[in-house]
C-alpha cells in the first residue's frame, strides 16, 4: 500500500541551527501538507502546498518556516533558525484530491527536538 | 471559526470493557466533514473514520461504532469490548468543505486499557 515517507525520524539540532524536514508523498497525490504536534498536545496545520505554490498556512508558519517541492517527489519542510518551541513532531501528509473524496494521508512523523 | 473539543483528556478501562469517547464541534458552515484519527505510542496517525454532514447514519466497523448527532454537534466514538491495542490518543478532526483540507484537531484523549 502506498505510503507517505519522513526523514528524519528524529533530529536534534541546536537552538538557532537551520533543520530540514524530508517527505515523500504518495506518488500521485497533489497536495501537500505540513502539520504540527507539540509534545502532548493537538495536532496544528501549518502549510499546505499545491501547484508548487503555498495555499494556504496558519499563523505559526511564520517567516522562519519555507515548503519546497525541489524535485518531482520530495516536499520539503525549512525551519531557518530553530527555536525551543519548535521542538515537536511534524507530520506531512498528502492527497489526491481536494474534495470529499481527497482523504490525507499522513506519514509517520518526523521528531525534532531543539536543545 | 472551526472548533473541536475533547473533554475527556484521559481515560483508564480494563479489558473488554466498553468505552465511549466524546467529540462536540463548532462551525458555521453547512458542509463539513468529521474524522477520528488514532495516534499509538509510536507515533503515527492512523485514519479511524471520515463521516461528512449529510450523512447522519452511525457507522459500525468491527468493535468500533460513531454515533454523528448534528442536533448537539457531536461526533462520538465506542470501542466495545475494548483491548490492550486500543491503548492511544484518539484524535477528532474537523475539516471544511473548502479549502485545502485543513483539519481542525480537537486536544485528544488518551485512551489506556489494562489488561
Amino acid at each position: 500500500e502506498p505510503e507517505v515517507t519522513q526523514t528524519p525520524s528524529h533530529q536534534v539540532t541546536q537552538m538557532g541551527q537551520e533543520v530540514i524536514l524530508r517527505c515523500v508523498p504518495i506518488s500521485n497525490h497533489l497536495y501537500f501538507y505540513w502539520y504540527r504536534q507539540i509534545l502532548g498536545q493537538k495536532v496544528e496545520f501549518l502549510v499546505s502546498f499545491y501547484n508548487n505554490e503555498i495555499s494556504e498556512k496558519s499563523e505559526i508558519f511564520d517567516d522562519q518556516f519555507s515548503v519546497e517541492r525541489p524535485d518531482g517527489s520530495n516536499f520539503t519542510l525549512k525551519i531557518r533558525s530553530t527555536k525551543l518551541e519548535d521542538s515537536a513532531m511534524y507530520f506531512c501528509a498528502s492527497s489526491e484530491e481536494r474534495g470529499y473524496t481527497g482523504e490525507l494521508f499522513f506519514g509517520e512523523g518526523s521528531r525534532l527536538t531543539v536543545l | 471559526a472551526q472548533k473541536v473539543t475533547q473533554a475527556q483528556t484521559e481515560i483508564s478501562v480494563v479489558e473488554k470493557e466498553d468505552v465511549t469517547l466524546d467529540c462536540v464541534y463548532e462551525t458555521r458552515d453547512t458542509t463539513y466533514y468529521l474524522f477520528w484519527y488514532k495516534q499509538p505510542p509510536s507515533g503515527e496517525l492512523v485514519f479511524l473514520i471520515r463521516r461528512n454532514s449529510f450523512d447522519e447514519q452511525n457507522e459500525i466497523s468491527g468493535r468500533y461504532s460513531w454515533n454523528f448527532q448534528k442536533s448537539t454537534s457531536s461526533f462520538n466514538f465506542t470501542i466495545t469490548a475494548s483491548q490492550v491495542v486500543d491503548s492511544a490518543v484518539y484524535f477528532c478532526a474537523l475539516r471544511m468543505n473548502t479549502g485545502f483540507q485543513k483539519l481542525v484537531f480537537g486536544t485528544g484523549t488518551r485512551l489506556l486499557v489494562s489488561p
